[in-house]
């Protein structure tokens, strides 16, 4: 019973690299979330998408970019990373209006 | 814009004593709120969840929330921590016509033994 699977665990980037963010929810789901999380700040959503096809801007969305693949699979691309991406990455995913299930996370050092 | 706070950003407490961790959101229409934990180096887990109904709403490991409407609060409630209960909490709201999951900042919990 996977539910929701994020890849890499671990990232470290150079500034100005790029790179993706992998999410993949086996829970027929609607709605899928990327996150990131900082001390003090909580979580912040970056982009989501209610629907297979469609994709909206959260609070933090600049530096960012995401594909909605299909049902299953939401990507979060870095095009040129900063320090300032340095964080810890959760995809999410939930029935609308529902409870999220969340990933294990991606812990992303930009150096 | 939806919003959510939590004002207690650190709590510590003795075991067995009781816990209330205060959660606010500002959005005026009928929202489905969540109580989440993370303990550490985990990620999120789901504790309790309201959506309609009886407005004390009761979760795993002896937790529970209270919705109370007109105050726009979310109060999540232990009588009597743990140990094992040191962990961060996050409070989140999503409008029940809506798409966004929006959370608060959190709280994080100390317990001493």
């Amino acid at each position: 019973n996977a539910g929701v699977t994020q890849t890499p665990k671990f990232q470290v980037l150079k500034t100005g690299q790029s790179m993706t963010l992998q999410c993949a929810q086996d829970m027929n789901h609607n709605s899928m979330y990327w996150y990131r999380q900082d001390p003090g700040m909580g979580l912040r959503l970056i982009y989501y998408s209610a629907s297979e096809g469609t994709t909206d801007k959260g609070e933090v969305p600049n530096g960012y970019n995401v594909s909605r693949l299909n049902k299953r699979e939401f990507s979060l691309r870095l095009e040129s990373a900063a320090p300032s991406q340095t964080s810890v990455y959760f995809c999410a995913s939930s029935p609308r209006q529902a409870e999220a299930f969340f990933g294990q996370g991606t812990r992303l050092t930009v150096v | 814009a939806q919003s959510v706070s939590q004002h207690n950003h650190h709590v510590i407490l003795s075991e067995a004593a009781s816990l209330e961790l205060g959660c606010n959101y500002s959005y005026g229409g009928t929202v489905n709120l969540f109580w989440y934990v993370q303990y550490p180096g985990q990620h999120l887990q789901l504790l309790l969840k309201y959506f309609s109904g009886d407005p004390l709403v009761k979760g795993i490991k002896g937790f529970e929330a209270e919705f109370i409407k007109s105050k726009f609060s979310f109060n999540l409630r232990k009588p009597s921590v743990q140990w094992s209960d040191t962990a961060e909490y996050f409070c989140a709201v999503i409008k029940s016509s809506g798409d966004k999951l929006t959370f608060g900042t959190g709280t994080r919990l100390a317990v001493r033994p």
